[in-house]
């Protein structure tokens, strides 16, 4: 497609359940993010791929969180045994990455959003 | 750890004025700094990228810059429109590729 597609737009739960949510790229695009927004806040990074390297997780706010990325193209977002506080946006991001073939560097590589999945977990 | 933040948190101004947003970062390595535009219910769209190397981007009534020694980026707006309501974030892209966000400003420009 033209753009980053998310699904499902809009996810409603109940406490302890499991939620998968998935982020198309962009076509070609090698470095993929995953951000969580709650209610008036900013954007709190969660995990970060590139490439065939090993993902950043570092912002994964617990083992409850996890992600993959399959072929180098479409993630899934899984949270286990979901929790109130889980309720947030969670936007998926892509761009053509940091690091480019032949171990080259680009700078100047544009971030492009998708509209996010709404979850509201009661 | 790479901390941004972002002044003010909200911002009301009447239409036609100059503003400027502020961006500040706690670790000058950085690759790039970019600033986005959310509006209400929606994805980011990115307005700006300047590379570290760089100083200043514009984009029509746009214009930002960046002082990395310092640690700062400013986004310039010229003749506000009501139409450029919406929350603006800076975010900063590490040498890992990890990009970080601030909080954002949200701005309102009325009529």
């Amino acid at each position: 497609g033209a753009g980053v597609s998310q699904s499902p737009s809009n996810k409603v739960t109940e406490k302890g359940k499991d939620v998968e949510l998935r982020c198309d790229p962009i076509s070609g695009h090698t470095a993929l993010y995953w951000y969580r927004q709650s209610l008036g806040q900013g954007l709190e990074f969660l995990i970060y791929f590139q490439g065939n390297s090993a993902p950043d997780k570092s912002g994964l706010p617990s083992d409850r969180f996890s992600a993959e990325r399959t072929g180098g193209s479409v993630s899934t977002l899984t949270i286990q045994r979901t929790q109130q506080e889980d309720s947030a946006v969670y936007l998926c991001a892509s761009s053509l990455g940091l690091f480019t073939g032949g171990g080259r560097i680009s700078t100047n590589e544009k971030l492009f959003f998708g509209s996010g999945t709404q979850l509201s977990v009661l | 750890k790479q901390e941004v933040t972002q002044i003010p948190a909200a911002l009301s101004v009447p239409e036609g004025e100059n503003l400027v947003l502020n961006c500040s970062f706690t670790d000058s390595a950085i690759y790039n700094l970019q600033w986005f535009r959310q509006d209400p219910g929606k994805g980011l769209t990115s307005l700006l990228l300047i590379q570290s190397s760089q100083r200043e981007q514009t984009s029509g009534r746009l214009n930002a810059s960046l002082d990395k020694s310092s640690g700062r980026s400013t986004l310039y707006i010229a003749a506000s429109q009501p139409g450029d309501s919406a929350t603006y974030l800076c975010a900063v892209l590490s040498n890992t590729g990890k990009l970080i966000f601030g909080q954002g400003t949200t701005l309102q420009v009325k009529p």
